[in-house]
């Protein structure tokens, strides 16, 4: 069965700070790895995707993940912090490659301290 | 080009009420997802369709809940004799094909008194 742990359900950062949001993975196949964003009363977008290609993806909005097979971890990333990334983030899951239903982290909340 | 879209936004129901909602997926999309989101929680798997096929409902918590896509275009979820477990943010997603990109609706805000 596969699984997702994003570890803190709050990151608070700097306007300008490095953004780390952490995602450890479970799966019994190579896994195709997404993260999404959840801005208040609206759908998930999605930001990266990772399917078995290059190990750093890089996404929309200056944000980008690194898989790590052997740490089993698919860390999101950004160089500088803007307010507007104030958001609700996802990490999920497949092993169908994507095909089929993902399995989703709990989320992490990001706070932009100005 | 229009997205996901899903109605009604908001829906409050008392306690054994049957609630339908709808989800109009992008044009043209195959695939069809159902979610389940509860307070301060991830998005949880319900059911997923492949045109009209219902090709996985494993999520589906229990037999009060009921999907249909029975032209291969809009869907609608539907959940009998609501209970107060049942509410949630629910969300409907799509994609074209097996390329993994679910573009996501708004969600439907369900709760139950």
């Amino acid at each position: 069965a596969q699984s997702v742990t994003q570890l803190g359900s709050h990151v608070s950062v700097s306007e300008g700070a490095l953004v780390l949001l952490r995602c450890n993975y479970s799966s019994s196949v190579p896994p195709y790895l997404f993260w999404y964003v959840q801005y208040p009363n609206q759908g998930l977008q999605l930001l990266l995707k990772y399917t078995s290609a290059a190990t750093l993806v890089k996404g929309i909005n200056g944000f980008e993940a690194e898989f790590k097979k052997s740490e089993t971890s698919f860390h999101l990333t950004k160089p500088s912090a803007h307010m507007s990334d104030a958001a609700e983030y996802f990490c999920a899951v497949s092993e169908g490659g994507g095909a089929d239903g993902l399995t989703f982290g709990k989320g992490t909340h990001l706070i932009i301290q100005p | 080009g229009a997205g996901v879209s899903q109605s009604p936004r908001y829906k409050v129901a008392k306690r054994g009420q049957d609630v339908a909602l709808r989800c109009d997926p992008i044009s043209g999309h195959v695939s069809l997802f159902w979610y389940q989101q509860a307070l301060g929680q991830g998005p949880e798997f319900l059911t997923y369709f492949q045109n009209e096929a219902q090709l996985d409902k494993s999520g589906l918590p229990s037999d009060r809940f009921f999907a249909e896509r029975p032209e291969g275009s809009v869907s609608t979820l539907k959940i009998q004799r609501t209970q107060q477990e049942d509410s949630a943010v629910y969300l409907c997603a799509s994609s074209m094909d097996r390329s993994g990109e679910q573009y996501f609706g708004p969600g439907t805000r369900l709760t139950v008194t």
